[in-house]
C-alpha cells in the first residue's frame, strides 16, 4: 500500500499570509493526487485533483505542485475562511489512501 | 447538484453488525462515470477510505478491513450500502459516502468529488 505523509501536522498563520502544505507519497504516484479540505464538523471538499487542477468553484489563491513523490498545497494568501484542516489522498491504484491531515490555525 | 446522504443507526453494539445505507439525488447511481465510496473518520483523527463500489456492483476494499466489510448496490433505489461486522469500539467514526471520479486512460483518475454530510455511528454497549 502506497503510505501518504504530510508535512506539517498543524501550522500557525496570520490572513495575508502564504502558506504551503507538503505531502510526501512511499512511492511515485504520476500526479495521481487530489487535495481537499475540511471545516470542523462538515464534510471535506475537494480542492484540487491530478496534483495543480482546480476543481472547479474553488478560488484561484489554491494551487498544487509537485511530481514524483512529492507534491505541495499552496495558499497564496490566507482567508479568514480557509482556517481547516488539509488532507491529501493518491489515486495511483487502490487501496486509495489519505494523508494524516494538516491544520491550518490562526495566529 | 447531486446530493448523498447517509443514514442508519446511530449506534451500535460490540459484536454486532453496522449497516449504513447512502441515497443519491439529483443524479443517477448508474452512470459509468463514477464509482461510490465509503469512507470514515474516528473523532479527532484522519479520514480512512474502506471501500468503494461500481454500479455493476465491482467492488473495491480497504485490505485493513476487508474481512468485514461488504458495500452492495441496489440501482433501482439510486442507493448504494455499507455493511461492517464484528465492530468494536475502534469503529466509532464519522461515516461518509462520497461520489469518486471513474477516468480509466493512461492517467486514471479516483478522486472524491461529492460528499455527503457524514453520519456519527458509536460503538457502545
Amino acid at each position: 500500500d502506497i503510505q501518504m505523509t504530510q508535512s506539517p501536522s498543524s501550522l500557525s498563520a496570520s490572513v495575508g499570509d502564504r502558506v504551503t502544505i507538503t505531502c510526501r507519497a512511499s512511492q511515485g504516484i504520476s500526479n495521481s493526487l487530489a487535495w481537499y479540505q475540511q471545516l470542523p464538523g462538515k464534510a471535506p471538499k475537494l480542492l484540487l485533483y491530478a496534483a495543480s487542477r482546480l476543481q472547479s468553484g474553488v478560488p484561484s489563491r489554491f494551487s498544487g505542485s509537485g511530481s514524483g513523490t512529492d507534491y505541495t498545497l499552496t495558499i497564496s494568501s490566507l482567508q479568514p475562511e480557509d482556517f481547516a484542516t488539509y488532507y491529501c489522498q493518491h489515486y495511483y491504484g487502490a487501496p486509495w489512501t489519505f494523508g494524516q491531515g494538516t491544520k491550518v490555525e490562526i495566529k | 447538484q447531486l446530493q448523498l446522504q447517509e443514514s442508519g443507526p446511530g449506534l451500535v453494539k460490540p459484536s454486532e453488525t453496522l449497516s449504513l445505507t447512502c441515497t443519491v439525488s439529483s443524479g443517477s447511481i448508474s452512470s459509468s462515470n463514477y464509482y461510490w465510496g465509503w469512507i470514515r473518520q474516528p473523532p479527532g483523527k484522519g479520514l480512512e477510505w474502506i471501500g468503494s463500489i461500481y454500479y455493476s456492483g465491482s467492488t473495491y476494499y480497504n485490505p485493513s478491513l476487508k474481512s468485514r466489510v461488504t458495500i452492495s448496490v441496489d440501482t433501482s433505489k439510486n442507493q448504494f450500502s455499507l455493511k461492517l461486522t464484528s465492530v468494536t469500539a475502534a469503529d466509532t467514526a464519522v461515516y461518509y459516502c462520497a461520489r469518486q471520479k471513474r477516468v480509466v486512460t493512461a492517467i486514471p483518475e479516483y478522486y472524491f468529488d461529492y460528499w455527503g454530510q457524514g453520519t456519527l455511528v458509536t460503538v457502545s454497549s
